[in-house]
């Protein structure tokens, strides 16, 4: 299974942006980087994906790096609600196109 | 808005008790999957669906089995619950991506079994 590797926890301040990272150095050339969140007791959300070029929607931006191999999601300006569980993931296009594995996520604390 | 429902947001259960976790969408989607989801472990995956009455083994499938038989209802079956089957249970779906899209799953809220 494709593996990513994420700090276990970040910290940020109110109104601040907010950039987490991400490695996926086994990635292949059609495999999507995807983020979603978790919210506490909720289900995870998805908040962005992409492919080799840098995408914004309203929730996010997602910068990948130009060898692939990273990419950082960017919260342009936190805020309280945006403290969760981010989860980045590798959709491996070379095994089953249904399954993504989610990995332990990155915790991110949002300081008033 | 889309959305992905589970029957029960939380349910208790003996040892040994037959249980049905019932996860209904409303948007066609084609792919329905179960996750479970467990302190320090993340999330994985027990099965997914890719159409009506198919169903794929996913991480962890040992102790569950599954029923589609409508499009858009999955249901994850415990035959005999144990104690080490105490979770988070979570559904979600996705729409066929197609031949180099990208697979977005939406997530119900989850459902918290307790197996005593």
């Amino acid at each position: 299974d494709a593996k990513t590797t994420q700090p276990n926890s970040m910290e940020s301040n109110e109104e601040e942006p907010v950039h987490l990272p991400c490695n996926h150095s086994t990635i292949s050339g059609t495999d999507y980087i995807h983020w979603y969140r978790q919210l506490p007791s909720q289900g995870p959300e998805y908040v962005i994906h992409g492919l080799t070029s840098n995408v914004n929607n309203r929730m996010a931006s997602l910068a990948i790096a130009e060898d692939r191999k990273s990419s950082t999601l960017i919260l342009h300006r936190a805020t309280l609600r945006d403290a969760a569980v981010y989860y980045c993931i590798q959709e491996n296009s070379g095994g089953s196109n249904y399954k993504l594995t989610f990995g332990k996520g990155t915790l991110l604390t949002v300081n008033p | 808005d889309v959305k992905v429902t589970q029957s029960s947001r939380y349910l208790v259960k003996r040892t040994g008790e037959k249980v049905f976790l019932e996860c209904v969408q409303d948007m066609d989607h084609e792919n329905m999957f179960w996750y479970r989801q467990d302190p320090g472990l993340g999330l994985r995956l027990i099965y997914f669906s890719y159409d009506v009455k198919m169903k794929e083994k996913g991480d962890i499938p040992e102790g569950y089995s599954v029923s589609r038989e409508k499009k858009e209802r999955f249901s994850l079956i415990l035959e005999s619950a144990s104690t080490n089957q105490t979770s988070m249970y979570l559904c979600a779906s996705s729409l066929y991506p197609g031949s180099g899209g990208a697979n977005v799953l939406t997530f119900g809220a989850g459902s918290r079994l307790t197996v005593l």
